[in-house]
């Protein structure tokens, strides 16, 4: 059974740091590129940034490029991303995701809450 | 960065109704479309990627068209179950893989 299992999510203070994690089982976590989507709180779906399968690849939203880093562990089948400097506009569920070969975001996590306030 | 519009931002309909939800993006992306489904407090679901490829155990009654800058995703004989939001996402290279902003699909 495919898995992915995010974690790291909580309150946070405006300037402050998190890092998310992302689990994966059930399938060949090193063949996938994967990615991090979040949605604010009633609002929709907001591609935030995505890592080849090597590692050699990534890419961000320009809304976080500079305080947001993604980062994965094809040993551990793990992904991560640290976001530093923390905004409100940043509260959303973030959602882990795999894509194989540009064909869509096929497997995702169920999410975590990351909430950003004083 | 590629810009995704979708229309309408709102539809209601009748189960066994068919329907089309639209999608335009801002410059020629070939087929790189993805559609998605996404029912309250759950994570999104795959439906369409390529513009016209069925993910593996969708329903017939999805279906993707489009090329270029246009796009469609109709559903045929609406079920209960496909009352929920729909969302485009190109995955022309490089990132950032923009959504569109969502279609809520309610019962009439």
């Amino acid at each position: 059974e495919v898995k992915l299992v995010e974690s790291g999510g909580g309150l946070v203070k405006p300037g402050g740091a998190l890092r998310l994690s992302c689990a994966a089982s059930g399938f060949s976590f090193g063949g996938y590129d994967m990615h991090w989507v979040r949605q604010a709180p009633g609002k929709g779906l907001e591609w935030v940034s995505s890592i080849s399968s090597n590692g050699a690849y990534i890419y961000y939203v320009d809304s976080v490029k500079g305080r947001f880093t993604i980062s994965r562990d094809n040993a551990k089948n793990s992904l991560h991303l640290q976001m530093n400097s923390l905004r409100v506009e940043d509260t959303a569920v973030y959602y882990c995701a795999s894509e194989w070969g540009a064909a869509g975001l096929e497997y995702w996590g169920q999410g975590t809450l990351v909430t950003v306030s004083s | 960065d590629i810009q995704m519009t979708q229309s309408p931002s709102s539809l209601s309909a009748s189960v066994g109704d068919r329907i089309t939800i639209t999608c335009r993006a801002s410059q020629n992306i070939k087929t790189y479309l993805n559609w998605y489904q996404q029912k309250p407090g759950t994570a999104p679901k795959l439906l369409i990627f390529a513009a016209s490829s069925l993910q593996n155990g969708v329903p017939s009654r999805f279906s993707g068209s489009g090329s270029g800058t246009d796009f469609t995703l109709t559903i045929s004989n609406l079920q209960p179950e496909d009352f929920a939001t729909y969302y485009c996402q190109h995955s022309y290279p490089p990132p950032p893989n923009t959504f569109g902003q969502g279609t809520k699909l309610d019962i009439k």
